[in-house]
């Protein structure tokens, strides 16, 4: 079964760094998602994406955050200048539409 | 008000129980309505989608009430492997391309 793939499964930053998350969605997938969780807390999101630019975001997607599918296979969130409160579990999804959105495995971002 | 609002639990159960979760949404436009189980520190995974004529997937039976905007799930013969958090989730959207709301979710441990 095709699967959402999230690269590094653990980022470890110090705060002020700039910091990119990969995720390459399943294929023919065309909506794409960056969820978060905070350590104990719920699964928040923070941006959609399809055909090719934000289709919605949320308040904590402020301009620190920017997401890119820079070559159509991979999706990149980056955030400019990391936090201590950014420390979280980065989660992409990926969904045709019509089908639930499958997500990855995720991205453990610790800053320091 | 929480979006997604749903008794945090833990619920020990021993194996061969019967347990039921609920979860109310505040949002009366809610349009899609999921369950969705994540293992510690692991990705969201989709149990289930809920719909209002109610829904049975082997031992798993998924339960909507439009007007009282409460959702619930019914996991009879628990198994030690059905030890998680599960999540209840709904989209604003009527298609999956719209962004998923989590409630903080319900932790289960089904001891022997």
């Amino acid at each position: 079964e095709p699967e959402v793939t999230q690269t590094p499964s653990h980022q470890v930053t110090q705060m002020g760094q700039e910091v990119i998350l990969r995720c390459v969605p399943i294929s023919n997938h065309l909506y794409f998602y960056w969820y978060r969780q905070i350590l104990g807390q719920k699964v928040e999101f923070l941006v959609s994406f399809y055909n090719n630019e934000i289709s919605e975001k949320s308040e904590i997607f402020d301009d620190q955050f920017s997401v890119e599918r820079p070559d159509g296979s991979n999706f990149t969130l980056k955030i400019r200048s990391t936090k201590l409160e950014d420390s979280a579990m980065y989660f992409c999804a990926s969904t045709r539409g019509n089908q639930p959105q499958h997500f990855g495995d995720g991205t453990r971002l610790s800053i320091l | 008000r929480k979006e997604v609002e749903q008794d945090p639990g833990p619920f020990n159960v021993p194996e061969g129980a019967t347990v039921a979760f609920n979860c109310t949404y505040s949002n009366s436009a809610s349009q899609s309505f999921f369950w969705y189980r994540q293992d510690c520190r692991k990705e969201p995974k989709l149990l289930m989608s809920v719909y209002s004529s109610g829904n049975e997937d082997g031992r798993f039976t998924a339960q909507l009430n439009r007007a009282s905007q409460y959702i619930s799930l019914l996991i009879r013969d628990s198994k030690l492997s059905d030890s998680a958090t599960y999540l209840c989730v709904v989209s604003p959207y009527y298609n999956q391309g719209g962004k998923l709301i989590f409630g903080q979710g319900t932790e289960l441990s089904v001891k022997p």
